[in-house]
């Protein structure tokens, strides 16, 4: 298996622009993650979906943020318009929800840039 | 609500050192525990895991974690470091049978001089 798959892998925008960034889970994971990754907050949850369905977005920071999961093989993370403090590296992750114990698996990450 | 807290933010040993990363969380129920690394550029990757059973977990590259419920800690220990264990280290929480949301330390930086 490939693994989680994101995209694109560097993105570097002005402020005020939107941003999209991509994520392919393993096939068969029914559970996808979106974080975010700065130096100041660390590693923070931004939404996850299961079956295709928001579960928890408590952690998107404002309404400039969005996501979607249109079908089971990919989800998308939109900000709309984009600033610099939104500079972070993005992480996808996917697990297999059903069994007790699941474990996450990451994608690569998008590192972001908004000037 | 789940917390994590790593109080090591930044640990610098020797190699062959012995390594202790402490972790502890806060959560009324039943957990999962975790320890991810992220190696330099990389993606987290997992390091090991508890669901139950023995509290002693051994995962890969010869890292373990003991759960001591009395203490709500699962510190991650290594006997002897590698310079290529230089990495962020974050512990993590989940609550057992519940939903899969995982709660993170603020990780700590592990850095090995030859």
């Amino acid at each position: 298996d490939a693994g989680v798959i994101q995209s694109p892998r560097h993105e570097v925008t002005e402020m005020g622009q939107e941003v999209t960034l991509r994520c392919k889970p393993i096939s068969g994971h029914n559970s996808l993650f979106w974080y975010r990754q700065t130096m100041m907050r660390g590693l923070e949850l931004l939404i996850y979906f299961n079956n295709n369905v928001p579960i928890d977005d408590s952690g998107m920071p404002e309404d400039r943020f969005s996501a979607k999961m249109p079908n089971a093989s990919f989800s998308t993370l939109k900000i709309q318009p984009s600033e610099p403090r939104d500079s972070a590296v993005y992480f996808c992750a996917s697990s297999d929800q059903g069994r007790w114990s699941t474990e996450q698996f990451f994608g690569p990450g998008t590192r972001l840039t908004v000037l | 609500a789940q917390s994590v807290s790593q109080h090591n933010h930044h640990v610098i040993l020797s190699e062959a050192a012995s390594l202790e990363l402490g972790c502890n969380y806060s959560y009324g129920g039943t957990v999962n525990l975790f320890w991810y690394v992220q190696y330099p550029g990389q993606h987290l990757q997992l390091l090991l895991k508890y669901f139950s059973g023995d509290p002693l977990v051994k995962g890969i590259k010869g890292f373990e974690a003991e759960f001591i419920k009395s203490k709500f800690s699962f510190n991650l220990r290594k006997p002897s470091v590698q310079w290529s264990d230089t990495a962020e280290y974050f512990c993590a929480v989940s609550s057992f049978g519940g939903n899969e949301k995982l709660t993170f330390g603020t990780g700590t930086r592990l850095t090995i001089i030859p």
